[in-house]
């Protein structure tokens, strides 16, 4: 297995309160992802990083922000979370040279 | 507008029988598919992919079938086992013209393989 792990694994949080959640990698792989995954819409992509500061919005970036200093780390926040929010969080890794992307075990977030 | 699709929610095979699940796909742009499967609470985990130069890609009782006039692929497991019982998605990358794209996933067909 990739050796991507998520932080926290599950989090409860209230309306308003910013949220941050944390991807790393041992890979060493250049690219980075996240996405959110809710019931009838599948995976859906929130951000990406192809490198170390260099990041990209996807599908449904609006509310969250991202950073990646390290190559090993990738950090989704949410400013100011809403109900809306609430969902599976999963990270991805990938090389440039392939399309197979691996997945960390994912984060619950619950915002109440 | 949704690029891949999986317009089968769920399916339900007996043990030792075979799984088909379908996928479609709008973008004819589209030159490589993968399919995923996951477990609750686990992330998904790459299970087999497809090039569009090929029309069958085979490992082990998992196969994946494109029919690229129809722009249809579907995934075939036999015999199916229960320890198959999972999510699996269907996806492409956005990156046909030669660059590193993106995954676009489809909603999941939920696989209940029963004893």
């Amino acid at each position: 297995d990739a050796g991507i792990t998520q932080s926290p694994r599950h989090k409860v949080t209230e309306t308003g309160t910013p949220v941050t959640l944390r991807c790393h990698q041992t890979e060493n792989h250049r690219y980075m992802y996240w996405y959110r995954q809710d019931p009838g819409h599948g995976l859906r992509l929130i951000h990406y990083s192809y490198g170390v500061k260099d990041t990209d919005k996807g599908e449904v970036s609006d509310g969250y922000s991202v950073s990646r200093s390290k190559t090993e780390d990738f950090l989704l926040t949410l400013e100011s979370a809403t109900s809306s929010q609430t969902s599976v969080y999963f990270c991805a890794i990938s090389e440039p040279t392939v399309n197979e992307q691996f997945f960390g075990p994912g984060t619950r977030l619950t915002v109440l | 507008d949704q690029q891949v699709k999986q317009n089968s929610p769920s399916l339900s095979v007996q043990e030792g029988r075979i799984s088909i699940l379908n996928c479609d796909y709008t973008n004819s742009m589209f030159d490589y598919f993968l399919w995923y499967k996951k477990y609750p609470a686990e992330g998904p985990t790459f299970l087999i992919s497809i090039s569009s130069i090929k029309d069958k890609n085979e490992d082990g009782r998992f196969t994946v079938f494109l029919n690229k006039s129809a722009k249809h692929l579907s995934l075939h497991i036999v015999p199916s086992q229960p320890g198959d019982s999972a999510v699996y998605f269907c996806a492409a990358p956005t990156n046909y013209g030669g660059s590193q794209g993106n995954l676009i996933f489809g909603k999941g067909t939920k696989l209940s393989v029963k004893p």
